[in-house]
C-alpha cells in the first residue's frame, strides 16, 4: 500500500525552531516529488513548496520562501519540513503530499494525515 | 500571481446533480484537479486532468474545463459527498502550485 507517514502533533513556543517528517512506504520515494500543504484552523489548502527527493530540487510559494525550509533524505524515504523561528501564525495542519506520477502534470494523489503544529506562549 | 476563484458554498438536493466552478485565468489551458476533504480528514483526489478519475472515486464525479472555468460534476448527489471541495492547477510558467479558495458543498 502506498502511503505517506507524517509525525506526531508539536506544540511550540514562539521563537522555536521545529522539523516535522513524512515517511513514503509502499513507492519509489525519490520517483515522486513530495509536496507541503498549509491549512490553517477552518480555511482553505495553501501550497507551500514541493521537492524532488531524487536530487533534493526545491521551489516555494512566495509566501512561505525564506520562512520555512524543505528537505528530504531518499536512503530513508523520509521529507522534511522545518522552521528555524516560529511564529503564533504558524499554528496550522501541516500535510504532506505525492506528486502523481503523469508527466506534465502536477496533481497530489496521494496525501498524509496531517502533522498539527500549535505554536504558543 | 494566478488565482483560482470558487463560489464559498453550493448546496443540492440528494438524488440531484452539483456543479461547482472554479475561475481562473485561462484555466483551459492548464489542466484543473479537484479535491473533497471531510472534517476531520485529509484531502482526497477525485478529479486529475480535467476529467479523469482515480482508481476507486465514483461515477458519478467528473469533471470539465475550458476557457476560463473547470467545473466539477457530481451526479446523482448522495450525503456521503458533504464536503469541501478545492481545485487546483499548475501554473508552468511560475512552477508554482494553486488551490481554489474551496466550496462547501452541503446536502440538503
Amino acid at each position: 500500500e502506498v502511503q505517506l507517514v507524517q509525525s506526531g502533533a508539536e506544540v511550540k513556543k514562539p521563537g522555536e525552531s521545529l522539523r516535522i517528517s513524512c515517511k513514503g512506504s509502499g513507492y519509489s520515494f525519490a520517483s515522486y516529488w513530495i509536496t507541503w500543504v498549509r491549512q490553517m484552523p477552518g480555511k482553505g489548502l495553501e501550497w507551500m513548496g514541493r521537492i524532488d527527493p531524487s536530487d533534493s530540487y526545491t521551489n516555494y510559494s512566495p509566501s512561505f520562501q525564506g520562512h520555512v525550509t524543505i528537505s528530504a533524505d531518499k536512503s530513508i524515504s523520509t521529507a522534511y519540513l522545518q522552521w528555524s523561528r516560529l511564529k503564533a501564525s504558524d499554528t496550522a495542519m501541516y500535510y504532506c503530499a505525492r506528486r502523481g506520477p503523469i508527466p506534465g502534470l502536477y496533481y497530489m494523489d496521494v496525501w498524509g494525515k496531517g502533522t498539527t503544529v500549535t505554536v504558543s506562549s | 500571481s494566478y488565482e483560482l476563484t470558487q463560489p464559498p458554498s453550493v448546496s443540492v438536493s440528494p438524488g440531484q446533480t452539483a456543479s461547482i466552478t472554479c475561475s481562473g485565468d485561462k484555466l483551459g489551458e492548464k489542466y484543473a484537479s479537484w479535491y473533497h476533504q471531510k472534517p476531520g480528514q485529509s484531502p482526497v483526489l477525485v478529479i486529475y486532468q480535467d476529467s479523469k478519475r482515480p482508481s476507486g472515486i465514483p461515477e458519478r464525479f467528473s469533471g470539465s474545463n475550458s476557457g476560463n472555468t473547470a467545473t466539477l460534476t457530481i451526479s446523482g448527489t448522495q450525503a456521503m459527498d458533504e464536503a469541501d471541495y478545492y481545485c487546483q492547477a499548475w501554473d508552468s510558467n511560475t512552477a508554482y502550485v494553486v488551490f481554489g479558495g474551496g466550496t462547501k458543498l452541503t446536502v440538503l
